[in-house]
């Protein structure tokens, strides 16, 4: 059964502290890993879309990296602006859609 | 970059009545449009796929008798919640996957209260 599984559920830094997110998937032939950045009472914004394991992808203080089985969104030095729900997808072979999981709730505190 | 919208934003109905969601992709063209249900702090729940000039596909445990979706072009797809009901209460969100890049961008949300 395809799954995206997110940790953690919610993360609270200080400003300029780094760290990474997690998201483990187990799809049948990835298609694609996605990350969406959500505001509260908005939609998904898109981030990255990763294809293929060992591939990295850039902008700002993130960047998104891919693994067989996990990707990970590391936050270099976050401001409290980076404060949202970070969501990751996965299109499995075969499907039209995408598999989220439940999110990691980073709060950034000044 | 690819912009979705969604009309409207909110939407306030009383009990029994019908309201219409529209989905527009604005600099881009989407053969298939997904419209997804979110609870508060929740992830997003896939309700239907919509693909252009053809019958939505619904997710199971969705009705597609209350749940109308028209994809009547490239860049719209609506939603229509008939006989609104206090459970149908939620925030509804549309994504278009662009036919050429295959990436896909979701709107800003509307959230819908029935009374």
């Amino acid at each position: 059964e395809d799954q995206v599984t997110q940790s953690p559920e919610a993360l609270r830094l200080q400003e300029g502290e780094s760290s990474s997110l997690n998201c483990s998937y187990t799809v049948s032939g990835l298609r694609g890993l996605f990350w969406y950045r959500q505001d509260p009472g908005k939609g998904p914004e898109f981030l990255f879309t990763l294809y293929s394991a060992g591939e990295e992808k850039e902008k700002e203080r993130l960047k998104a990296t891919l693994t067989k089985k996990e990707s990970f969104l590391h936050i270099t030095a976050p401001k409290p602006e980076d404060s949202a729900t970070y969501l990751c997808a996965a299109r499995p072979e075969g499907a039209n859609n995408l598999f989220f999981g439940t999110g990691t709730r980073l709060t950034v505190i000044p | 970059g690819a912009v979705v919208s969604q009309h409207p934003s909110w939407v306030i109905c009383k009990s029994g009545t019908s309201v219409k969601i529209e989905c527009r992709s604005l600099d881009f063209q989407a053969t298939t449009m997904f419209w997804y249900r979110q609870f508060p702090k929740q992830s997003l729940m896939l309700m239907a796929t919509s693909n252009e000039g053809s019958k939505a596909t619904y997710e199971q445990g969705v009705e597609k008798d209350k749940f109308l979706i028209n994809h009547a072009s490239l860049t719209l797809s609506t939603l229509t919640v008939t006989s609104a009901h206090p459970e149908d209460s939620s925030f509804y969100i549309c994504s278009a996957r662009d036919v050429i890049s295959y990436e896909q961008y979701f709107g800003p949300g509307t959230r819908l209260t029935v009374t």
